[in-house]
Parts: structure tokens; C-alpha cells; sequence
């Protein structure tokens, strides 16, 4: 596996489950980040994680919990989710989370999900 | 909110030249970020600027005032592949990254 692969590609969940999304990055990278895109929105910051601590949490519900156990996996648990959460979630990775140089960040395919 | 803007959609024909344009705040700016989505994929980056003026990548060029708060994405000798999302990225801080809408570009025969 090569770049940033994340599973599932696809989920469909009701109000009350609860689901986990995973990120991982196989670039040798250490801060990954989690973003949302809905339609006709523009793509959204979400959380931040560099070298495994949490930089950035951008007015997200609670119902939304990352979890980054090390550098390469990057996890975003889900619950009690409403309809208007259903969107695509894009992972992406980057060298660090300096912004010095071109710290390129290189997104997964994401997880189209849809809540019930 | 981060006030960047960009057209929603644009046409163009196979072979030919197009601009597209993005406009952003520059308080606390770090660089202006390019990225193409194809529909369903990931987005790919495709270009960056901090300074004022063009870097040129091939057939894709990019050029940013700051004082301004004005770029813009050029894309020469359009191929049928180039029909894709445009979002233009401001950087702020560290490395967190606020995108504009994108714009749907259409390359036509």
C-alpha cells in the first residue's frame, strides 16, 4: 500500500450506532488530519494531530472523536450522528505541522458516509 | 469564515487556455495551495505560492498577489482528463489549510 488509505470507502449508519473511521499513512509522515466535505461546501478542517498530540480541534462536536495511537493510524469514532453529518471524510497527511515550507498535505480517497 | 471565493463552475475546449481565479483574506497568510479533485478521488495537490508572482509546473501555472489577496490557476493546451474539481487553499499558522468551494471545471471536444 502506497500515500494514505482509509476504510471504509463507503458506510451508511443510523442515528444511534456507533461507527469508526480509519486513516492510515504509509509516507513516513507525522501529523495527519481529518477533514469534511459536503456538498457544495467547501472542504473542512476538522482535527489536527501532530507526533500523536492533538493541535487543532476546529469547533467540532462531541460526537465526533479522533484518536491518533501513533503517527501512521489516524481514527475518527462516531455516535449519535445526525443526517446532516452524512458527507465524505478526507484524511490527509503532511511531513509535520510546520508551515515554513511547502508541507504538502496528501489526502486519502476518503469515507463517503451516510447517516439514516 | 475564511472569505475565499472562487467561480463554481467554468467550460472550456480541449486545447485551449483557462484561468481560474480565487480571491482570499490575507490576514495571517502562509501560502496559497492549488489542488484538483476528480469526482469521487482524493485531491491531489498541484501547485503553492507565498510570494507574489507565477510558479510554473508544466502545463499548469499558478500566481498569487498578496496584496491584493488575488491568485489565480492557468491551465494550458486543456486535455479531456483536466475535467475536474479547482481548490484553491489558504494557509494559515502552522499547516491548517482553509479551502474555497472549488470550481467545476468542464473540458469540452
Amino acid at each position: 500500500e502506497t500515500g494514505v488509505t482509509q476504510t471504509p470507502r463507503h458506510l451508511v449508519m443510523g442515528m444511534t450506532n456507533k461507527k469508526s473511521l480509519k486513516c492510515e499513512q504509509h509516507l513516513g509522515h507525522n501529523a495527519m488530519y481529518w477533514y469534511k466535505q459536503s456538498a457544495k461546501k467547501p472542504l473542512e478542517l476538522m482535527f489536527v494531530y501532530n507526533f500523536k498530540e492533538q493541535t487543532e480541534n476546529n469547533s467540532v462536536p462531541s460526537r465526533f472523536s479522533p484518536e491518533c495511537p501513533n503517527s501512521s493510524h489516524l481514527f475518527l469514532h462516531l455516535h449519535t450522528l445526525q443526517p446532516e453529518d452524512s458527507a465524505l471524510y478526507l484524511c490527509a497527511s503532511s511531513q509535520d505541522w510546520t508551515g515554513g515550507f511547502v508541507n504538502t498535505q496528501y489526502f486519502g480517497p476518503g469515507t463517503r458516509l451516510t447517516v439514516l | 469564515g475564511q472569505n475565499i471565493d472562487q467561480p463554481t463552475e467554468m467550460t472550456a475546449t480541449e486545447g485551449a487556455i483557462v484561468q481560474i481565479n480565487c480571491t482570499c483574506q490575507t490576514s495571517g497568510f502562509n501560502g496559497l495551495f492549488w489542488y484538483q479533485q476528480h469526482a469521487g478521488e482524493a485531491p491531489t495537490f498541484l501547485s503553492y505560492n507565498v510570494l507574489d508572482g507565477l510558479e510554473e509546473k508544466g502545463r499548469f501555472s499558478s500566481f498569487l498577489s498578496r496584496s491584493k489577496g488575488y491568485s489565480y490557476l492557468l491551465l494550458k493546451e486543456l486535455q479531456m482528463k483536466d475535467s475536474a474539481s479547482y481548490l484553491c487553499a489558504r494557509r494559515t499558522g502552522a499547516n491548517n489549510l482553509f479551502f474555497g468551494t472549488g470550481t467545476r471545471l468542464t473540458v469540452i471536444p
